[in-house]
């Protein structure tokens, strides 16, 4: 159990195009998603919380117009990243909780997406 | 906000030795701590997580211990296999289903056959 997928794997995009990312719970409701992104060799920083039916919380110094999260369902998040440049190639994984699925605080993360831009 | 620092950076065992991966908190109202495994391209995967209610745990050959008092948990992997080797990560949370997991920076690990 507690199964999260993410769709694309991996995605090549141009430089000022949109991408979106799908991160899905499958077996359990996740009250709360978060997105991460991380680049090589380094950490996962976090870029937001999100929560089922309101507005995401950004970290500091993401920008909420560029990275755009929605959280319609309490199986599904996505996040589009908006005019995309080769700065913004990372790889971007989700995780999902759930006071139900796990202990509480455990976070399911997906198998990630690597973003390319040329 | 919280604040992770986790050493050492890098890590080289021989196999059948043991390896100690260590971390502090800067918030004394986090009481999660969870350690994740994460191998080139895969996504992070939750080995073992202690609670600040307990001051150790052991599952098989890891083990991970907390200092509440001092702000610092270790992971403990005995008699390492070649097969430990990757990143590994430590977090912090105030573990409640919505609070954010803020991580340390990484350990590489690897394990000499």
């Amino acid at each position: 159990g507690a199964v999260v997928s993410q769709h694309p794997s991996w995605v090549i995009c141009k430089s000022g195009t949109s991408v979106k990312i799908e991160c899905r719970s499958l077996d359990f409701q996740a009250t709360t998603m978060f997105w991460y992104r991380q680049f090589p060799k380094q950490s996962l920083m976090l870029m937001a919380t999100s929560n089922e039916g309101s507005k995401a919380t950004y970290e500091q110094g993401v920008e909420k117009d560029k990275f755009l999260i929605n959280h319609a369902s309490l199986t599904l998040s996505t996040l589009t990243v908006t005019s995309a440049h080769p700065e913004d190639s990372s790889f971007y994984i989700c995780s999902a909780s759930s006071g139900l699925a796990g202990g509480i605080g455990e976070q399911f993360f997906g198998p990630g997406t690597r973003l390319t831009v040329l | 906000g919280e604040n992770v620092e986790q050493h050492p950076s890098t890590l080289s065992v021989q196999e059948g030795d043991s390896a100690v991966i260590k971390c502090t908190y800067s918030d004394s109202a986090s009481n999660y701590f969870p350690w994740y495994k994460q191998e080139l391209g895969k996504r992070p995967q939750l080995i073992i997580d202690i609670r600040s209610n307990v001051g150790e745990k052991k599952d098989q050959r890891i083990a991970v211990t907390l200092n509440k008092t001092a702000k610092h948990f270790s992971l403990h992997i005995t008699e390492t296999q070649p097969e430990d080797s990757a990143v590994y990560f430590c977090a912090a949370s105030m573990g409640a289903a919505g609070n954010k997991l803020t991580f340390g920076g990484g350990t590489r690990v690897l394990v000499k056959p």
